[in-house]
């Protein structure tokens, strides 16, 4: 079955200080990988994505990530955090087993906290 | 630029009522999604229309409907809501065969059932 798993409910980090958000996911085929964030009260936002390529993507606001075939992961990263980036972050793969839809399986989501 | 519509933004309902939710998108999208959102369970599809005139079930259907109005619109109806259905529920759109494509949310109907 397909899944994504994000094994960290919150993470917390210091203003400043590096931010790795996690994300594995088990999909047949190639995977096609998202994240996205989330503030209070709205949407969700697209940051970045994996289709093919360099492994290392880049996105919006300055969050990049590695997308790892043999670990089966695609963690979300940035540099230095900022208080603003406090929100919660999404993984998801696009469901390979519905054609070209572009249905999406979505991670349960990661509160990220950056204390000033 | 108003991209994904919903309205309501707010709802309160008794057991047994019944509601749609509506859902516009002004970027000429072909596909359309409804999800809603679970505390400490992410988003899960409810129903998805990949093109005007089809739709589909997703993970989560049960006690829903959707009417893919038109291109444009994709409504979602609870006919006999329940507690359970208490939920953030989110239209998505996106553009049809181009499964590399993100998809873009609507800010979202909280719904309460009492």
């Amino acid at each position: 079955a397909q899944s994504v798993a994000q094994p960290e409910d919150q993470v917390n980090v210091a203003e400043g200080n590096p931010l790795t958000v996690k994300c594995t996911y088990s999909v047949s085929g190639n995977p096609y990988l998202f994240w996205y964030v989330q503030y209070p009260n709205r949407g969700l936002q697209f940051l970045l994505k994996y289709i093919t390529g360099d492994n290392l993507v880049k996105g919006s606001y300055g969050f990049e990530a590695e997308f790892n075939k043999s670990q089966t992961s695609f963690h979300l990263k940035k540099p230095s955090a900022l208080v603003s980036d406090s929100a919660l972050y999404f993984c998801a793969v696009r469901d390979s087993g519905s054609g070209n839809t572009g249905k999406l399986i979505f991670g349960q989501g990661t509160t990220l906290q950056v204390k000033p | 630029n108003a991209g994904v519509t919903q309205t309501p933004k707010f709802q309160v309902l008794k057991t047994g009522q019944s509601m749609t939710l509506q859902c516009a998108q002004d970027m000429n999208h072909n596909s359309m999604y409804w999800y809603r959102q679970d505390p400490g369970m992410g988003l899960r599809l409810i129903y998805y229309s990949a093109s005007e005139g089809t739709t589909d079930k997703g993970e989560v259907p049960n006690g829903y409907n959707v009417s893919r109005l038109n291109k444009r619109e994709f409504s979602l109806r609870l006919e006999s809501a329940a507690p359970s259905q208490t939920s953030v529920y989110f239209c998505a759109s996106s553009e049809i065969d181009r499964a590399s494509q993100p998809q873009h949310f609507g800010d979202g109907t909280r719904l309460s059932i009492l």
